[in-house]
């Protein structure tokens, strides 16, 4: 396997629902990213996991809470979004946090916040 | 921190042609450089990657070019197909290895389009 597997792929949600999107990846990667795209933008940064601690943080609101349960999963928990949130957003993994082996992103979820 | 700037933002070629993406970057210690393709609702697909010890790297219609001295590098597709209509993107990273971090930083990302 591959792949690094994003669900849900498209997602609705008003400013004050609770919603979670995961990501999931099986090829023992020991670093997981959470980025931001707008469209017509490149991807941002938004967290970086290392060992399944949180190593980096790019300054993103507290609205936006990420969770590494275990080395395959990543979970990004959203509350009280606004509509300047929606975006696309990507995981990817990398075999090390230093990405000496390059990294693989997910297809991504589309979040609609309305 | 690294700048990464990328050109053209847009490119529009006859199928056949061969399609040029340049990039170049700020932090001389940068030692990794993907390059990414990213169709209509999909997430970035590295494409090829090339490190600073290499100059220049193949993969059948799809080439990199590396000049640490200049910082830039460049992306070069021969042949075009329609299906090669994308973004696409040029980042680069410091890769320490081990538990050191690496970040990825962009390109602003190039529209390529092949004409049939």
């Amino acid at each position: 396997d591959t792949e690094v597997t994003q669900t849900p792929k498209h997602l609705v949600m008003g400013m004050t629902n609770k919603k979670s999107l995961k990501c999931e990846q099986h090829m023992g990667h020991r670093a997981m990213y959470w980025y931001k795209q707008k469209a017509k933008k490149p991807p941002e940064l938004m967290f970086v996991y290392s060992y399944e601690k949180l190593s980096i943080n790019e300054s993103v609101p507290s609205r936006f809470s990420p969770e590494c349960p275990n080395s395959s999963l990543l979970n990004l928990h959203l509350h009280a979004l606004q509509p300047e949130d929606s975006a696309l957003y990507l995981c990817a993994s990398s075999q090390d946090p230093g990405g000496e082996y390059g990294y693989t992103f997910g297809s991504g979820t589309r979040l609609t916040v309305v | 921190g690294e700048n990464v700037e990328q050109h053209p933002s847009t490119l529009s070629v006859q199928e056949g042609d061969s399609a040029v993406i340049k990039c170049t970057y700020s932090d001389s210690a940068s030692n990794y450089f993907p390059w990414y393709k990213q169709e209509l609702g999909k997430g970035p697909q590295l494409i090829i990657d090339i490190r600073s010890n290499v100059g220049e790297k193949k993969d059948q219609r799809i080439a990199v070019t590396l000049n640490k001295t200049a910082k830039h590098f460049s992306l070069h597709i021969t042949e075009t197909q329609p299906e090669d209509s994308a973004v696409y993107f040029c980042a680069a990273s410091i890769n320490a290895g081990g538990t050191s971090y690496g970040k990825l930083t962009f390109g602003q990302g190039t529209i390529l389009t092949v004409h049939p």
